[in-house]
């Protein structure tokens, strides 16, 4: 079974600081890599993706990735109340069709 | 653009009765389709995809199934719902990134 692992949290930051959300994977095959964000009550939106060792930055969004270490992460810059979500990490598998989810992160972001 | 739909947004059914929940794409063609569930507090569950008509994979044994009778539809069945079936049902589609995209689900509650 390959495992995508997030901290359950709650991760709590209050605003304007940096959230840091983390996620490892066991599938050393996996080639992409993608969060989501969750609202309650809502479908996960997709936030970013990334392919390459390093980082990427979108707006407010960074994600990182470490294939050697089988580790991502998503930072969030300047975080506000509505950043408070749980947070999907996903990964391909190494074969078939489906992404491999994790139970994601709550954050939450505090006035 | 592609959008996704799906329905009933809600659903509240008795234990024992059947179910019908309707998915469909618009602007893509040939798409890969997906069925998740999420029960309360817990991760998304691969339940079905497909790779096109009639072609169905399923993730998990249990008292559900899926069909595709056209290209861009997606329909999951149950003939009798269980107390255990009560969760997010979310359909999802594949764009040739790997990134897979969520509809906006339907939550079914089974009493």
């Amino acid at each position: 079974q390959k495992e995508v692992e997030q901290n359950s949290g709650p991760l709590s930051v209050p605003e304007g600081a940096i959230a840091s959300l983390n996620c490892t994977y066991s599938d050393r095959g996996s080639q992409s890599f993608f969060w989501y964000r969750q609202y309650s009550g809502k479908s996960p939106e997709l936030i970013m993706f990334i392919y390459s060792n390093g980082d990427k930055e979108d707006g407010r969004f960074t994600a990182q990735l470490n294939k050697a270490s089988q580790y991502v992460s998503l930072l969030i810059r300047d975080s506000q109340p509505s950043d408070s979500a749980t947070y999907l990490c996903a990964v391909t598998p190494n074969s078939g069709y489906a992404l491999n989810f994790g139970k994601g992160t709550s954050l939450l972001v505090t006035p | 653009s592609q959008t996704i739909h799906q329905w009933p947004a809600t659903l509240v059914q008795p234990v024992g009765s059947p179910l019908s929940l309707e998915c469909t794409v618009e602007g893509t063609s040939n798409p890969n389709l997906y069925w998740y569930r999420q029960a309360a507090g817990r991760g998304l569950q691969l339940l079905f995809y497909s790779v096109g008509i009639g072609q169905i994979s399923s993730e998990v044994p249990q008292n559900l199934s899926a069909s595709r009778p056209q290209d861009r539809q997606f329909i999951l069945s149950s003939k009798k719902l269980l107390l255990s079936d009560s969760g997010f049902y979310l359909c999802a589609w594949r764009a040739t990134s790997d990134t897979q995209y969520f509809g906006p689900g339907t939550r079914l509650t089974v009493l």
